[in-house]
């Protein structure tokens, strides 16, 4: 069965600083991989997705994302946090042939002036 | 703004009651999947309709049911609540049931089981 284990269940950085947040998958093949966003009293936003190919993955609001296959890993990063970044991040992972999606637990990020 | 609306935004609910759960799904979308998140916790699947009919469920009891309708919205119901139910309940939409389609979530409805 696939899950999700994300071992960061906080982070706080300055704003400007680099970010990287982990997160590794249980799956017997290859999975399609997701980090999705959420602020305060929102609904999920996907920022990227990854299928196959090319293993560094770029999503919206400046962030980025390598598959590492030998890793079981997804972590997703960005160069410079923003003020605007602060929410909880959800890496998931889904079957290529199913149609479900499997969350772990979130990193909540918070950005210090 | 995904399209996607849920409705209601929060409500309390007295366990043992019934509580029915409503989203439109984004225009042109047929598939909607329902998810439970705790507090706390990340979302974890309920099940999902594509087409008006279940395709897929998660461990979750039968007391968790659904429906899809002709124009694809959707409802979740859940009998005899248990305080254990209090989470958010997101809906998400897509334009078919594969996992390789973009879904969208809705900003979720809130229940409080007392």
């Amino acid at each position: 069965a696939q899950s999700v284990t994300q071992p960061d269940i906080h982070i706080t950085v300055s704003e400007g600083a680099s970010l990287e947040l982990r997160c590794n998958y249980s799956y017997g093949a290859t999975p399609y991989l997701f980090w999705y966003v959420q602020s305060p009293g929102q609904g999920l936003q996907l920022l990227l997705k990854y299928f196959s190919g090319d293993t560094l993955v770029q999503g919206i609001k400046g962030f980025e994302a390598e598959f590492k296959r030998s890793q079981s890993s997804f972590n997703l990063r960005k160069p410079s946090v923003h003020w605007s970044d602060a929410a909880e991040y959800f890496c998931a992972v889904a079957a290529n042939t199913g149609n479900q999606f499997y969350f772990g637990t979130g990193t909540s990020l918070t950005v210090i002036p | 703004e995904t399209g996607v609306t849920q409705s209601p935004t929060h409500l309390i609910k007295t366990r043992g009651q019934q509580v029915t759960l409503r989203c439109s799904s984004q225009s042109g979308h047929n598939t909607v999947s329902w998810y439970q998140q705790a507090l706390g916790q990340g979302p974890q699947f309920i099940f999902q309709y594509y087409r008006e009919e279940e395709n897929g469920r998660g461990n979750f009891p039968p007391r968790f049911s659904g429906l899809q309708f002709p124009n694809y919205s959707s409802e979740l119901n859940v009998n005899a609540l248990e305080l254990d139910d209090s989470a958010l309940y997101l809906c998400a939409s897509s334009q078919g049931a594969y996992s390789g389609n973009t879904i969208y979530f809705g900003e979720g409805s809130w229940l409080t089981v007392v």
